[in-house]
């Protein structure tokens, strides 16, 4: 069973690049990673999602490296409305399929 | 495009009562999934269903089941209800089905509070 973790909080400052990690352990070559956001009173947001190397859109990056044994969103240049709470989804081959990270909470500031 | 809709938003029940909620994806979308969410143990995956069959399901009792129904929609049933399920209920649509590599647009959620 894969067990998922991210940091709890982070801060960040206005138009500064932030970095959150999700590690994992035991995904398989071809399974995905998804990130997701999600504001107070809300559903999560698709952000972003991969299964290998690097992912880049119009919003977000995201970095797989080589073991897979973490998966990192990289959010350039946040703003006061980047404040939320950041999941990852980890698909996993094994029983349990999709795994959510623990989540961080986000707080930018001016 | 309407978004995904869930009914009721709010529910109170008591222990040992049994409660159905109900999810309306996106137009076109034939794959809901369902997911718990509590402070203590964060997002949890309970099913998937696509096309009425469902295709992968979470770590939970047999107390929770869903089924989907031929226009896409599905419901979650929980019975003898705990004080533990007291969670924000979400589902989620998505088109092709595969949770987990798909982009899933998630309802508002259903906030059940167990007395």
């Amino acid at each position: 069973l894969a067990k998922t973790t991210q940091p709890i909080s982070m801060d960040s400052y206005e138009g500064q690049e932030v970095n959150i990690t999700c590690s994992h352990n035991n995904i398989a070559t071809n399974d995905y990673i998804t990130w997701y956001q999600q504001f107070p009173s809300q559903g999560p947001r698709f952000i972003i999602q991969g299964y290998k190397t690097k992912v880049t859109n119009e919003v977000a990056s995201l970095f797989i490296p080589a073991d897979r044994k973490s998966s990192t969103l990289s959010l350039p240049r946040v703003s006061l409305s980047d404040t939320a709470v950041y999941y990852c989804l980890v698909e996993t081959s094994g029983t349990y399929k999709y795994i959510f990270g623990t989540g961080t909470r986000l707080k930018v500031l001016a | 495009k309407a978004g995904v809709t869930q009914t009721p938003r709010y529910l109170i029940k008591t222990r040992g009562q049994q409660v159905t909620l109900s999810c309306s994806p996106i137009s076109g979308h034939r794959s809901v999934s369902w997911y718990q969410q509590t402070p203590g143990q964060g997002l949890q995956f309970l099913f998937e269903y696509f096309s009425e069959t469902q295709r992968n399901k979470g770590n939970f009792p047999g107390r929770f089941s869903g089924r989907q129904f031929s226009n896409s929609r599905s419901e979650m049933n929980v019975s003898t209800l705990e004080l533990g399920d007291s969670a924000l209920y979400l589902c989620a649509s998505s088109s092709t089905g595969l949770a987990g590599r798909d982009e899933q647009y998630f309802g508002p959620g259903t906030r059940l509070t167990v007395t």
